[in-house]
């Protein structure tokens, strides 16, 4: 089945600094791939849709200039968050899919802790 | 805006019995509908999917309904095992390729 790695798994980072997270599609191609957040005992919120070859989309109220993404390739998306504060700590996950009728595969996860 | 509501209550069941979860969802009826398993710190792994023009879907154990009518599925587990202890979350799609996530039920499978 659709694999979709993320990496990595858990980050702890100082104030002020950034952290850059990958997320790859392993056995298929995906021209579009999701970025969440997810806090404890919360629902998955979808942070923007990255998009190969052309700008991200945001969801409203999701900083564009704080979290960065590029899709550089079929394969690759990343989601860089910039001058990361302790408000920033979540849990963040990233899916694709290889068509509606498949459901979505989503990464293990990203455990970022700011300190 | 659209609301996904799924029971934040725990439901505890005993082994060998059937669970029913519940997502019922506001507003417009999404064009698929879908259920996830999640376990602690780990992502979503997806278990069925259900278009807006289908009933009821299957899969081994599982079964998910969808009434549009009443804009809520139902996702039941038969024969429930300890295995099945998770939180299990709906999903909504909407438009092209976004979708939207209920905030979960944790289920508990008591031995």
């Amino acid at each position: 089945g659709a694999v979709v790695s993320q990496h990595p798994s858990w980050v702890i980072c100082k104030s002020g600094t950034s952290v850059k997270i990958e997320c790859r599609s392993l056995d298929f191609q995906a021209t579009t791939m999701f970025w969440y957040r997810q806090f404890p005992k919360q629902s998955l919120m979808l942070m923007a849709t990255s998009n190969e070859g052309s700008k991200a989309t945001y969801e409203q109220g999701v900083e564009k200039d704080k979290f960065l993404i590029n899709h550089a390739s079929l394969t690759l998306s990343t989601l860089t968050v910039t001058s990361a504060h302790p408000e920033d700590s979540s849990f963040y996950i990233c899916s694709a899919t290889q068509g509606s009728d498949y459901g979505y595969t989503f990464g293990s996860g990203t455990r970022l802790t700011v300190v | 805006s659209q609301k996904i509501e799924q029971n934040s209550e725990a439901l505890n069941i005993q082994e060998g019995k059937t669970a029913t979860l519940t997502c019922n969802y506001t507003n417009y009826s999404p064009a698929y509908l879908q259920w996830y398993r999640q376990d602690p710190g780990r992502g979503p792994v997806f278990l069925l999917l259900i278009r807006e023009n289908e009933k009821e879907k299957r899969k081994e154990r599982l079964k998910v309904t969808f009434d549009t009518t009443l804009k809520q599925s139902l996702f039941h587990i038969t024969a429930s095992q300890p295995a099945d202890s998770a939180t299990y979350l709906c999903a909504l799609l909407y438009n092209f390729n976004k979708f939207y996530f209920g905030s979960g039920t944790k289920l508990n499978v008591k031995p």
